[in-house]
């Protein structure tokens, strides 16, 4: 099984600065990751993978870097609406894993 | 536009079977993969597994065999997650979700509204 591990768990930050969560593959996964939001609530909302495909309606403030085993979720202007829980997700396999998330505050 | 509707909220008690559902409309049925995922309490998401339903192939996390069993109807386009026999520990959240291509390897950018389980007795 694929391990993701995400940094850091939880995260406080004021609005306009610039975020970034970062996500680890136990094994390369080539690009196949993604990212998703999650709202209390909610269920989870794509928004970004590996191959820069963009979920609907997804600010551009919200970019993702990354291949092999290291990636990261950057939100460049933090607003109020961005709070959330993060997760990333590999799909490189029938087997998915998620991160354990990364719940961002303001 | 793509819509995946989960069966309403259940309560059960330990021992008890339950089958839940997720319902899709505005697109095909057979050509993707529909998976589960649980979410506990306050708690990250773990993949149960997945199924085509164009030729009922079906895959499960190791940690689920066994123990779920996902199906799949074409004629009314909804996927099922059902139990034998339900314990505490199944109390969760469970979503559907669906890759977003012709096969596994696409993010999920489909998502059920999730359906509340709990288990207690």
């Amino acid at each position: 099984e694929i391990v993701m591990t995400q940094s850091p768990v939880n995260l406080s930050v004021s609005p306009g600065e610039r975020v970034t969560i970062s996500c680890r593959a136990s094994q390369p996964i080539g690009g196949n990751l993604a990212w998703y939001q999650q709202k209390p609530g909610q269920a989870p909302r794509f928004l970004l993978s590996g191959s820069s495909k963009r979920g609907t309606g997804v600010p551009d403030r919200f970019s993702v870097s990354g291949f092999g085993t290291e990636f990261s979720l950057t939100i460049s202007s933090l607003q109020s609406e961005d709070v959330a829980v993060y997760f990333c997700q590999q799909f490189n396999n029938l087997m998915y894993t998620f991160g354990q998330g990364t719940k961002l505050e303001i | 536009d793509v819509q995946m509707v989960q069966s309403g909220a259940e309560v059960k008690k330990p021992g008890e079977p339950l089958k839940i559902s997720c319902k899709i409309s505005g697109d095909s049925f057979t050509n993707y993969w529909i998976g589960w995922a649980r979410q506990l309490p306050g708690k990250g998401l773990e993949w149960m597994g997945m199924i085509y339903p164009g030729n009922s192939d079906t895959r499960y996390r190791p940690s689920f065999e066994g123990q779920v069993t996902i199906s799949a109807d074409t004629s009314t386009k909804t996927a099922y997650l059902q139990w034998t026999s339900l314990k505490a520990s199944d109390t969760a959240i469970y979503f559907c979700a669906r890759p977003g291509g012709y096969s596994y390897g696409f993010p999920l950018d489909k998502w059920g509204q999730g359906t509340l389980v709990t288990v207690s007795s």
